[in-house]
């Protein structure tokens, strides 16, 4: 069965410094990773996927994330951190023919 | 509007009531989810639609009823509400079952089950 991990329930970092959000999952056959933003009172928006070609991509709002087979993780990424990007996110997996998993959330916090 | 879109956006019910959460999408996308959201569990599966008239359960099935007669729209019910039924519920939809297709979110419905 597929299943996703985001081991830091918050992450805090200074405006203008880089973040890192964690994911790690699970899946039988070839993953197809995906990262939520959802801000509050809000619906989950689409930030960036994953499907095949280079380990790196790259989203909307300046985010990437970094797709790492051997360590079977998808870092969300950011160079430069804004005060708007706090809010809760989430990774999500799916495997061929299967619905998406989402992890349990994380979230961000910038500091001014 | 284009979009998703959920109604009501917040709903107090009582224990045993039933209760229909609203889900429209004007995309005309094959698909369409109703996921539940809760603290520690991120977003859970309710059911799933590929089409009108398909339909089919998803993680945590149990306690509520979907249809889907018309593409656009994918109401859940709650038969016999339950306070463990206190949730946001998230209506989402995508183009098709392909794996590089993201979902569209609706802003979501709060219930609350006294």
């Amino acid at each position: 069965a597929q299943s996703v991990a985001q081991p830091e329930d918050q992450v805090n970092v200074a405006e203008g410094n880089p973040l890192t959000v964690k994911c790690t999952y699970s899946v039988s056959g070839n993953p197809y990773l995906f990262w939520y933003v959802q801000y509050p009172n809000r619906g989950l928006q689409f930030l960036l996927k994953y499907i095949t070609g280079d380990n790196l991509v790259k989203g909307s709002y300046g985010f990437e994330a970094e797709f790492n087979k051997s360590q079977t993780s998808f870092h969300l990424k950011k160079p430069s951190a804004l005060v708007s990007d706090s809010a809760l996110y989430f990774c999500a997996v799916r495997d061929y023919g299967q619905n998406f998993v989402f992890g349990p959330g994380t979230r961000l916090s910038v500091l001014p | 509007d284009a979009g998703i879109t959920q109604s009501p956006r917040y709903k107090i019910t009582e224990t045993g009531r039933q209760v229909t959460l609203m889900c429209h999408q004007t995309w005309s996308h094959s698909y369409m989810f109703w996921y539940r959201q809760d603290l520690g569990h991120g977003l859970r599966l309710i059911y799933y639609s590929a089409a009108a008239d398909i339909t089919d359960k998803g993680e945590v099935p149990d306690g509520y009823v979907v249809s889907r007669s018309k593409t656009e729209n994918f109401p859940l019910t709650l038969e016999s509400a339950t306070r463990s039924q206190t949730s946001v519920y998230f209506c989402a939809s995508s183009e098709s079952t392909g794996v590089f297709n993201e979902q569209f979110f609706g802003p979501g419905t709060r219930l609350t089950v006294l």
